[in-house]
């Protein structure tokens, strides 16, 4: 596509309720991150997939969260049991491989609320 | 541990005003970095990539420059306009190393 297109936009859910956002990098972009920006926060690194290497899951906050690529694309960041400090963006941004520029295309973001 | 830094936190000038923002990193052994700016509600957007080898950059009424060795990349906003206000975050990529580290972040009004 275009640019980084990121679903839902919004998402408010309950207390203990599992979530799943997903995001679809720009084509051909071998490189894709996942990003939360909490409110008047800056953006924390959540996890890295490049091509079919093993994901950099440094950033993952909890074993709540989790994170796949399927077929080096698309990118689905679940959430288990969420809890109201879940609630933020969480921002997917994508690029070509490192050896390049490796500029950063982000989406729209994904905004999760939890009652 | 890369650190980055972005001062002021907020800056409001009148119209027509050339400005810098500026980005510093306790760490020089980067890959790149990147200038970004946000609206509120939105995600980001990219402005301008500088390689660790440049020291600068141009589009349009943006400069980026980048002194590695110092740790600082200032923007520069010539003949700032209303449409300028938004968040403008810096964040650098490291030499080895996948994650990104962002500033906090210059929340810029330009008031007409």
């Amino acid at each position: 596509g275009a640019g980084v297109s990121q679903s839902p936009s919004n998402k408010v859910t309950e207390k203990g309720k599992d979530v799943e956002l997903r995001c679809d990098p720009i084509s051909g972009h071998t490189a894709l991150y996942w990003y939360r920006q909490s409110l008047g926060q800056g953006l924390e690194f959540l996890i890295y997939f490049q091509g079919n290497s093993a994901p950099d899951k440094s950033g993952l906050p909890s074993d709540r969260f989790s994170a796949e690529r399927t077929g080096g694309s698309v990118s689905t960041l679940t959430i288990q049991r969420t809890q109201q400090e879940d609630s933020a963006v969480y921002l997917c941004a994508s690029s070509l491989v490192r050896g390049s520029a490796g500029e950063l295309f982000f989406g729209e973001g994904s905004r999760l609320t939890v009652l | 541990k890369q650190e980055v830094t972005q001062i002021p936190a907020a800056l409001s000038v009148p119209e027509g005003e050339n400005l810098v923002l500026n980005c510093s990193f306790t760490d020089s052994a980067i890959y790149n970095l990147q200038w970004f700016r946000q609206d509120p509600g939105k995600g980001l957007t990219s402005l301008l990539l500088i390689q660790s080898s440049q020291r600068e950059q141009t589009s349009g009424r943006l400069n980026a420059s980048l002194d590695k060795s110092s740790g600082r990349s200032t923007l520069y906003i010539a003949a700032s306009q209303p449409g300028d206000s938004a968040t403008y975050l810096c964040a650098v990529r490291p030499g080895a190393g996948n994650m990104l580290t962002f500033g906090g972040g210059t929340r810029l009004m330009v008031k007409p």
